[in-house]
């Protein structure tokens, strides 16, 4: 595709559950970066990958959460034992390298609601 | 601790009316900064870059390091520029963005 897909756009969990947010980046970008939007708010940093590691996790709020990008393309963001508090939207941003040229091309974003 | 700081949070003119947005930033080496835009639904997008001192839609910030700012300005509105605005700070030589809580320009007709 032309550009940054995450997928659901739309996810209703309950408190508790296991939720997986998906990120496809735009072909040929090596790093990937996801970040958390809440309302009222800017994008919160939670992760970065360069290829298939996570050069940058400093962001994860805990260990309930957990990403990963196993072939350095599509990458995934678990979210273990949903809280009410981790409702936001998720944004899934991919660069096309280690650069300093700060665009970064952003998704629609996954609209996380735990009730 | 790398923190940007938008104080306006709504930020309403006239069509035709100058627009600053205002920006302050806290880091301790040379950072880079941005300005990043969402129209309505639409996705979060790139607008200018210090670095390349460009105008992108008659928008233009200019880094102080003196006072820590990089106001967005613009001489004239259009209703078209009504969007949420977000700055952005990076360290050299690095992509990952802190972003300030972003501000709300409204221009009327």
């Amino acid at each position: 595709g032309a550009g940054v897909s995450q997928t659901p756009s739309n996810k209703v969990t309950e408190k508790g559950k296991y939720v997986e947010l998906r990120c496809d980046p735009i072909s040929g970008h090596t790093a990937l970066y996801w970040y958390r939007q809440s309302l009222g708010q800017g994008p919160e940093f939670l992760i970065y990958f360069q290829g298939t590691g996570a050069a940058d996790d400093s962001g994860l709020p805990n260990d309930r959460f957990f990403a990963v990008r196993p072939e350095g393309s599509v990458s995934t963001l678990k979210i273990q034992r949903t809280e009410r508090g981790d409702s936001a939207v998720y944004l899934c941003a991919s660069a096309q390298g280690a650069g300093n040229t700060g665009e970064l091309f952003f998704g629609e974003g996954s609209r996380l609601t735990v009730l | 601790a790398q923190r940007v700081t938008q104080p306006e949070k709504l930020l309403s003119v006239f069509k035709g009316a100058p627009v600053e947005l205002k920006c302050n930033y806290s880091y301790s080496g040379s950072p880079e900064l941005f300005w990043y835009v969402q129209y309505s639904r639409q996705r979060l997008q790139l607008l200018l870059r210090h670095i390349s001192r460009e105008s992108i839609k008659g928008f233009t910030a200019d880094l102080n390091k003196g006072e820590t700012s990089f106001h967005l300005k613009k001489p004239f509105a259009q209703e078209e520029d009504s969007a949420m605005y977000y700055c952005a700070l990076s360290r050299l030589n690095t992509d990952k963005l802190i972003f300030g809580t972003g501000t709300r320009l409204q221009v009327f007709p």
